[in-house]
């Protein structure tokens, strides 16, 4: 079965600090994978995606994501942190069934300091 | 496009009544998804349908919960009776087909539920 590990429930860092949100997914065929962003009293919104056009993915608000098929890994980056980053991230794989199922990660907090 | 429209943003019941959620998808999406949300447990699958037929349920905790999709363009979750431990954020979201490639999901702005 699919799964997908996120690495720190919670991650703290200065305002223009680099941001590195860990993501390890374990699937026996190359996967379909997510960043999921949830501000505050909000829904999810997709961050970016890894179909397998390219291994370096960039999303919105200046946010990439590098898969790495030897390390099973999809870890979130941001060169500098801003005040309006803090929020829920979550990492999702998608089920291999191809009925479109993600199975979402925990979720790591992102917390912002000035 | 409007996105995933679900109502009400928030509820406030009590104990023992029934309650309601409402969410349209967005047009053209064949898969529709119920989710719940609380910070013991985080996002939960509850439901999806595909092509208003449901093809997983599996996530439902109980009994007293129940879905339908009687078209394309409107589904509901219900819980009869609610207890307070249903309290949390219930999701709705939807997608086009996986196999035409996996586009991930449109989620609304959730369905904030308390049961008093």
């Amino acid at each position: 079965a699919q799964s997908v590990t996120q690495l720190g429930s919670h991650v703290s860092v200065s305002e223009g600090a680099l941001v590195l949100l860990r993501c390890n997914y374990s699937s026996s065929v190359p996967p379909y994978l997510f960043w999921y962003v949830q501000y505050p009293n909000q829904g999810l919104q997709l961050l970016l995606k890894y179909t397998s056009a390219a291994t370096l993915v960039k999303g919105i608000n200046g946010f990439e994501a590098e898969f790495k098929k030897s390390e099973t890994s999809f870890h979130l980056t941001k060169p500098s942190a801003h005040m309006s980053d803090a929020a829920e991230y979550f990492c999702v794989v998608s089920d291999l069934s191809n009925t479109g199922k993600l199975i979402f990660g925990q979720g790591t907090t992102l917390q912002v300091k000035p | 496009d409007a996105g995933v429209i679900q109502s009400p943003r928030h509820e406030v019941t009590e104990m023992g009544q029934e309650v309601t959620l409402r969410c349209k998808p967005i047009s053209g999406h064949d898969y529709l998804f119920w989710y719940r949300q609380t910070m013991m447990r985080g996002l939960e699958l509850l439901i999806y349908f595909n092509n208003n037929v449901p093809i997983d349920d599996s996530g439902m905790p109980e009994d007293r919960f129940s879905a339908k999709m009687p078209n394309a363009s409107f589904s509901t979750l219900k819980i009869q009776p609610s207890e307070p431990r249903d309290s949390a954020v219930y999701f709705c979201a939807s997608s086009l087909d996986a196999r035409q490639g996996n586009y991930g999901y449109t989620f609304g702005s959730g369905t904030r539920l308390t049961v008093v």
